[in-house]
């Protein structure tokens, strides 16, 4: 089965700051990763995503994100934090795994960014 | 860039009472699924759908959950008999591809009394 663990519910961060957003994933096969991006009262739009090939992601709003399967782990960063960074983080996992379609995102709780000027 | 369109946004009901959720997935798309996220909870998987049959379902999607593409445009998520623990937010999603990045609509805030 697949399951995704991000590590703090909310991240406080100054504009101009360093981003990090952690992301912990457990799965049997080899996974697809995902960060989705929820603004207020928007659907969830997607940041980046992993599937194969190169372990170091880049996605929409500067965002990145590096793969490490030693680690079980997919963080999201992003050197330098805007205001308008500030929405609801997910990161979600899928695989092909006892019939399971790779459209089936498991996803996180999520994590509440807050950028202050 | 398209979207996918869900109506209502806010739906209240009371318990026992059947409600349909609408989408509207992007035009091109061929995979439709929904999600729905209980308050302080994680977003989870309930359904989805291709070639006009469910392809997967998750073990919430029990007997009150149906799915309909009545049109060929709408996509609707139907529950017979709503319990008060359905409250949730409901998420439509679509993508072109079973790899295809998922597009989701804002969601239909489902308030169940």
């Amino acid at each position: 089965a697949q399951s995704v663990t991000q590590l703090g519910s909310h991240v406080s961060v100054s504009e101009g700051a360093l981003v990090l957003l952690r992301c912990n994933y457990s799965s049997s096969v080899p996974p697809y990763l995902f960060w989705y991006v929820q603004y207020p009262n928007q659907g969830l739009q997607l940041l980046l995503k992993y599937t194969t090939g190169a372990t170091l992601v880049k996605g929409i709003n500067g965002f990145e994100a590096e793969f490490k399967k030693s680690e079980t782990s997919f963080h999201l960063t992003k050197p330098s934090a805007h205001m308008s960074d500030a929405a609801e983080y997910f990161c979600a996992v899928s695989a092909q795994h006892r019939g399971s379609t790779l459209g089936r995102l498991y996803f996180g709780r999520g994590t509440q960014l807050t950028v202050w000027p | 860039e398209p979207e996918v369109t869900q109506t209502p946004s806010h739906q209240v009901t009371q318990m026992g009472q059947e409600v349909i959720l609408r989408c509207v997935p992007i035009s091109n798309h061929l995979y439709f699924y929904w999600y729905r996220q209980i308050l302080g909870q994680k977003v989870e998987f309930l359904v989805s759908f291709y070639n006009n049959e469910i392809s997967e379902k998750s073990e919430i999607f029990d007997d009150q959950f149906s799915v309909e593409r009545p049109d060929g445009s709408n996509f609707t998520l139907k529950i017979r008999s709503t319990k008060l623990e359905d409250s949730a937010m409901y998420f439509c999603a679509s993508s072109v591809g079973v790899l295809g990045k998922l597009f989701f609509g804002s969601g239909t805030q489902l308030s169940v009394l």
